[in-house]
């Protein structure tokens, strides 16, 4: 089945410790963006990507980096410079088509505790 | 700048209720408005759509008007089911902003048998 999928569900990580986040689908879509949620504060853009080997910075990048080397994959790294990483991570992709403007597709969320 | 501003939670009602959720946002010219809806433990799923004003967006038995003079897009169903607990996000994305949506802060609905 067409999808996106997310890895860990869950990840611990001790402070100073970067960590990365994977993400992988398989609907072709040349879009694909990172968010953060956090309770009460609705979803807020990390980095986004529209095409292979390009990414721009969103709301929330402090802290954070990505690679977008393959269509398929958009690999999010907290690293230990991000203040307070404890959140729960959705990645999305979107096809390019203007009339689904705005209609992505999330993955299950990862969810990431630091300790 | 943009912003959406959704009514705070938790909603909790009793099966078959009427639901509304508020949501009202703030944008130059015309948005484009959508409803995302999150089950428990998963990701989001577009709910439903309107791009211009008037229009009503609608499906699983919501629906949502884009009101311009009210500058609202509510969402509504008129019986609620215990499955259709969640978290709801009302979001836009301005003219000519490709997918870079705004989110509103979410609203949990709970359904009691």
């Amino acid at each position: 089945d067409g999808g996106i999928t997310q890895s860990p569900k869950y990840l611990f990580r001790k402070e100073g410790q970067n960590v990365t986040l994977s993400c992988e689908q398989n609907l072709n879509h040349d879009a694909m963006y990172w968010y953060r949620q956090d309770p009460g504060q609705g979803l807020r853009l990390i980095y986004y990507s529209q095409i292979v080997n390009d990414f721009q910075k969103g709301d929330i990048a402090e802290g954070y980096s990505v690679s977008r080397e393959k269509k398929e994959s958009f690999p999010l790294t907290v690293t230990s410079a991000q203040k307070n990483p404890t959140a729960f991570y959705l990645c999305a992709s979107s096809p390019k088509l203007a009339t689904h403007a705005g209609e992505l597709f999330f993955g299950e969320g990862s969810r990431l505790t630091v300790l | 700048g943009d912003s959406v501003t959704q009514m705070e939670g938790p909603v909790t009602l009793s099966e078959e209720a009427f639901l509304t959720i508020n949501c009202t946002y703030t944008a130059t010219g015309y948005p484009s408005l959508f409803w995302y809806v999150q089950y428990p433990g998963e990701g989001l799923q577009l709910l439903l759509k309107a791009t211009k004003a008037d229009d009503k967006g609608s499906n699983k038995g919501f629906e949502a008007t884009y009101r311009k003079e009210t500058t609202s897009f509510h969402l509504e169903k008129g019986s609620v089911q215990v499955s259709d607990s969640a978290v709801y996000f009302c979001a836009l994305i301005p003219n000519n902003a490709g997918n870079m949506l705004t989110f509103g802060g979410g609203t949990r609905l709970m359904v009691k048998p």
